[in-house]
C-alpha cells in the first residue's frame, strides 16, 4: 500500500532564516505530488505540483520554491522566511491528476 | 483562486442524528470530491463524484451532485463523536490545466 510521510512536524524558524520541508511518497511509481499551504480557518491553497522528476508547476507567487529530485521526493524551500509564510503545509500525492488526492500528515510552520 | 463554498460554516449536533453539509460552485466541473480533515492533521479523501453522477454512497455517507444548480450535499448518517472533524468539497474543473480547488470548509462537532 501506499504511504505519504513528510517532516518535520513542527518547525519554527526565526524570520530570514532558510526552509526545506520534505515529503516523500512509498509503494507507487510516478505520482502527481503536491504542496499546499493552509491558514488557520481557511481551505487549501495549492502552492506547487510536479508530474515528474523536474517537472514543477507554480500556482502563486511566493517566497517559496519547489523541487522534485526524484520520482518520490518534494520539497519546499525558501531562502529567507517571511511572518506571512506561517502556517499548516500539505503534500499530497495522486496517480491521477484529475482524481482523488492522498495527503500526508502536514507540517506546522511558525515563522517567528 | 476557491472554487468551492461550503455552506454551513459550522454545524452542531447531536450524536445519531444526520449531518448535512453543502457545496456550491462556479464553473464547470469534471468531478467534485469530498474531504475529511481531523484537527492537526491531513486530509483525507472521503467520496469523488463525476459530474455525469446524481448520486454516490460510501458507507453512512451519501453525495449528491446537481450540475444544473451547481451544488452538491454530503449527507452523514447516524453520525458518531468520531465523526467531529472538518469537511471540504474541492473541484476538478473542465479545461486544460484543470487542478483540484478546495473551498474554505465545514466544522462539524458531534455531541456525545
Amino acid at each position: 500500500s501506499q504511504t505519504i510521510h513528510q517532516w518535520p512536524a513542527t518547525l519554527v524558524q526565526p524570520v530570514g532564516s532558510p526552509l526545506s520541508l520534505e515529503c516523500t511518497v512509498e509503494g507507487t511509481s510516478n505520482p502527481n505530488l503536491y504542496w499546499y499551504r493552509q491558514a488557520a480557518g481557511r481551505g487549501l491553497q495549492l502552492l506547487f505540483y510536479s508530474v515528474g522528476i523536474g517537472q514543477i508547476s507554480s500556482e502563486v507567487p511566493q517566497n517559496l520554491s519547489a523541487s522534485r529530485p526524484q520520482d518520490r521526493q518534494f520539497i519546499l524551500s525558501s531562502k529567507k522566511l517571511l511572518l506571512s509564510d506561517s502556517g499548516f503545509y500539505l503534500c499530497a500525492w495522486s496517480d491521477n491528476i484529475l482524481g482523488e488526492q492522498y495527503f500526508g500528515p502536514g507540517t506546522r510552520l511558525t515563522v517567528t | 483562486s476557491q472554487q468551492g463554498e461550503e455552506d454551513p460554516q459550522a454545524l452542531s449536533i447531536q450524536e445519531g442524528e444526520n449531518a448535512t453539509m453543502n457545496c456550491s460552485y462556479k464553473t464547470s466541473i469534471n468531478n467534485l470530491q469530498w474531504y475529511r480533515q481531523n484537527s492537526g492533521r491531513g486530509l483525507v479523501h472521503l467520496i469523488l463524484i463525476r459530474s455525469n453522477e446524481r448520486e454516490k454512497h460510501s458507507g453512512r455517507l451519501r453525495v449528491t451532485l446537481d450540475t444544473s444548480k451547481k451544488s452538491s450535499s454530503l449527507l452523514i448518517t447516524a453520525s458518531r463523536a468520531a465523526d467531529t472533524a472538518s469537511y471540504f468539497c474541492a473541484t476538478v474543473n473542465t479545461g486544460a490545466n484543470s487542478k483540484l480547488t478546495f473551498g474554505k470548509g465545514i466544522t462539524l462537532s458531534v455531541r456525545p
